[in-house]
């Protein structure tokens, strides 16, 4: 199994709501990761989780709020939310998160538009 | 600090046709990683090629191939006799100490090929 499994696809929400997206990956990675990537642009590094523990956050707003449970899953909360946040969110695995040379796997994305 | 620029930001040509997509990069890393992806309409990013920075050996994988030039600061990738199943947008990335071992992507290249 190679897969990175992202829920939902696509997502409408307010800017009151809360929501959360879900990744999961049975391969037995050990680094987590979200990506934010708007319209015609490259995939923007927002969280990285290394055994569990959250390793980078690129100065990302508190409204975004992510989350470990475990090994196999990666949630981001999502509150409070503008306009501007609509993107395409990406998540994604690596088996080792301490070299540079990680082949990352990505997920399908959910396509988040903030009314 | 690191860069990679994909100076090309769509091309379009028709199928069987070759196509060369152009990366180059600046990083003051003496030891670093580049990657191709690819990235289909249905949105997750799939990785191609990873190459270090000591290993300048070019690669041919079926229709793809990838030129690795240290003296240039270029890893362009060329794929063979084009398909419309390559129409995709690929991104070229580097990643390296000097930024963490974080991913640095290109803006990306959109190939269309057309039947």
């Amino acid at each position: 199994d190679t897969e990175v499994t992202q829920t939902p696809k696509h997502l409408v929400m307010g800017m009151t709501n809360k929501k959360s997206l879900k990744c999961e990956q049975h391969m037995g990675h050990r680094a987590m990761y979200w990506y934010k990537q708007k319209a015609k642009k490259p995939p923007e590094l927002m969280f990285v989780y290394s055994y569990e523990k959250l390793s980078i956050n690129e100065s990302v707003p508190s409204r975004f709020s992510p989350e470990c449970p475990n090994s196999s899953l990666l949630n981001l909360h999502l509150h409070a939310l503008q306009p501007e946040d609509s993107a395409l969110y990406l998540c994604a695995s690596s088996q080792d998160p301490t070299g540079g040379d990680e082949k990352l796997f990505f997920g399908s994305g959910t396509q988040l538009s903030v009314l | 600090a690191q860069k990679v620029t994909q100076a090309q930001t769509e091309i379009s040509v028709v199928e069987k046709e070759d196509v060369t997509l152009d990366c180059v990069y600046e990083t003051r890393d003496t030891t670093y990683y580049l990657f191709w992806y690819k990235q289909p309409p249905s949105g997750e990013l799939v990785f191609l090629i990873r190459r270090n920075s000591f290993d300048e050996q070019n690669e041919i994988s079926g229709r793809y191939s990838w030129n690795f030039q240290k003296s240039t600061s270029s890893f362009n990738f060329t794929i063979t006799a084009s398909q419309v199943v390559d129409s995709a947008v690929y991104f070229c990335a580097l990643s390296g100490r000097a930024a963490g071992n974080k991913l640095t992507f290109g803006g990306g290249t959109r190939v269309l090929v057309k039947p």
